[in-house]
């Protein structure tokens, strides 16, 4: 299987940061990259597919780069409404493998 | 808009086979790749399987022995059997579709999730 490792497991950051989110795969994905958003109690929301198209309907502060084995979930002016788990997930190869998940929390 | 909603008994015994339906509606079934994951309380997501509608499936791996998802276009349903349960498969359950870019497939579409205890 393709390990993936996705960092940090959490983070601080105050209202107007720009906050950095990596995951790295142990193969090339290319682009096989998706990044979701999770509340407390709610569903996983599709923020990012194929590592950088940003899913209809979420905000412009949210951004996804990269390809191959390393990519980046990047929230530029971080708001409230923002603090959540935020996961990738490869679709290149079985099994659909999702990150082990960054909680963000406000300062 | 499409919905999706799962039902079927939030507490299974162990030893026993876990049985979960995965309602769409505001779409046709007949298209798309639908899948189901979970979530085990306070731990992380995993993808368990996927199923077209032409009936091919893919399967995790790790659970590969004990899963099978089936599709009945006639009800707009999919399931889920998971047999042989026992206490590390009490998770949140999402039902969710998978749409494409190319080649790369996504969940745009998820259901609310329902939580399934095991305990006897």
């Amino acid at each position: 299987d393709i390990q993936m490792t996705q960092s940090p497991s959490s983070l601080s950051a105050s209202v107007g940061d720009r906050v950095t989110i990596t995951c790295r795969t142990s193969q090339t994905i290319y682009k096989y990259l998706n990044w979701y958003q999770q509340k407390p109690g709610k569903a996983p929301k599709l923020l990012i597919y194929a590592a950088s198209i940003l899913q209809s309907g979420v905000p412009s502060r949210f951004s996804g780069s990269g390809s191959g084995t390393d990519f980046t979930l990047t929230i530029s002016n971080l708001q409230p409404e923002d603090l959540a788990t935020y996961y990738c997930q490869k679709t290149y190869s079985n099994p659909w493998t999702f990150g082990q998940g960054t909680k963000v929390e406000m300062k | 808009q499409v919905q999706l909603q799962e039902s079927g008994p939030g507490v299974v015994k162990p030893s026993e086979t876990l049985s979960l339906t995965c309602s769409v509606s505001g779409d046709s079934i007949s298209s798309y790749y639908w899948s189901w994951i979970r979530q085990p309380p306070g731990q992380g997501l995993e993808w368990i399987a996927y199923i077209y509608h032409s009936g091919s499936t893919d399967y995790n791996p790790s659970l590969k022995s004990r899963v099978t998802i089936s599709l009945d276009t006639s009800k707009s349903q999919f399931s889920l059997k998971l047999s042989s349960v026992t206490a590390a498969d009490t998770a949140v359950y999402f039902c969710a579709r998978a749409s494409s870019s190319g080649f790369v497939y996504y969940f745009d579409y998820w259901g609310q999730g329902t939580l399934v205890t095991v305990s006897s």
